[in-house]
């Protein structure tokens, strides 16, 4: 069975930073692109961020560019999301959710985890 | 505002047919896959429709898709007040190099 279990949110002020884990099972964790994709509350999906099988191709929204980190640790079926300069807009669940394909460019994600709670506000 | 374009809510009776559209652009839609996404409340999603018109193991033939051009249409036959839920649409931006959802279409079963 496949299993994407988040961590790591949480209440945080405006500025600091956090470090979102994400612990997979049940697949071939180094076979498959991994996203992070975001929900506000009351509000739509937005993708934050994807990773190819091997990280060598990566991929941010413009919302997030330059203030979050995306990577994977193959060996120890991990996906993170390193998010510095938080800002009350950042304020949503976090999902974590495997790609059907590899590469980096398809964004067909056919399972997802139950999502992790980030709150920016001071 | 969303890439994608998808109406914010459609209705239809139980035992009747609804379709959802999402539209967007030759940079997403019309040179990529599109993705259907079920987000029944208090949960997280899940994948419906993928490469435009398959289903995985699992989802019943009540959900189709289907896309032309630079648009996309999800088809749901046979409507239970169980598919009461808020569907994405969701594909690959190759301008942008991102992935990218519609807003969602809220699914009332009256």
């Amino acid at each position: 069975e496949v299993q994407l279990v988040e961590s790591g949110g949480g209440l945080v002020q405006p500025g600091r930073s956090l470090r979102l884990s994400c612990a997979v099972s049940g697949f071939t964790f180094d076979d498959y692109a991994m996203h992070w994709v975001r929900q506000a509350p009351g509000k739509g999906l937005e993708w934050v961020s994807g990773i190819s099988w091997n990280s060598g191709r990566i991929g941010y929204a413009d919302s997030v560019r330059g203030r979050f980190t995306i990577s994977r640790d193959n060996a120890k079926n991990s996906l993170y999301l390193q998010m510095n300069s938080l800002r009350a807009e950042d304020t949503a669940l976090y999902y974590c959710g495997k790609d059907m394909e590899g590469g980096l460019g398809y964004c067909m994600v056919d399972n997802w985890g139950q999502g992790t709670l980030v709150t920016v506000s001071s | 505002q969303s890439v994608l374009t998808q109406p914010p809510s459609v209705s239809a009776a139980p035992g009747q047919k609804v379709t959802i559209s999402c539209s967007g652009s030759s940079s997403n839609i019309g040179n990529n896959y599109v993705s259907w996404y079920q987000q029944l409340p208090g949960t997280a999603p899940k994948l419906l429709i993928y490469e435009n018109n398959k289903r995985p193991s699992g989802i019943p033939d009540q959900f189709s898709g289907s896309k032309s051009g630079t648009s996309a249409t999800l088809g749901i036959t046979g409507l239970k007040t169980g598919d009461e839920a808020d569907y994405f649409c969701g594909t690959w931006d190759s301008s942008l190099s991102a992935g990218v959802f519609g807003g969602g279409t809220k699914l009332t079963v009256l």
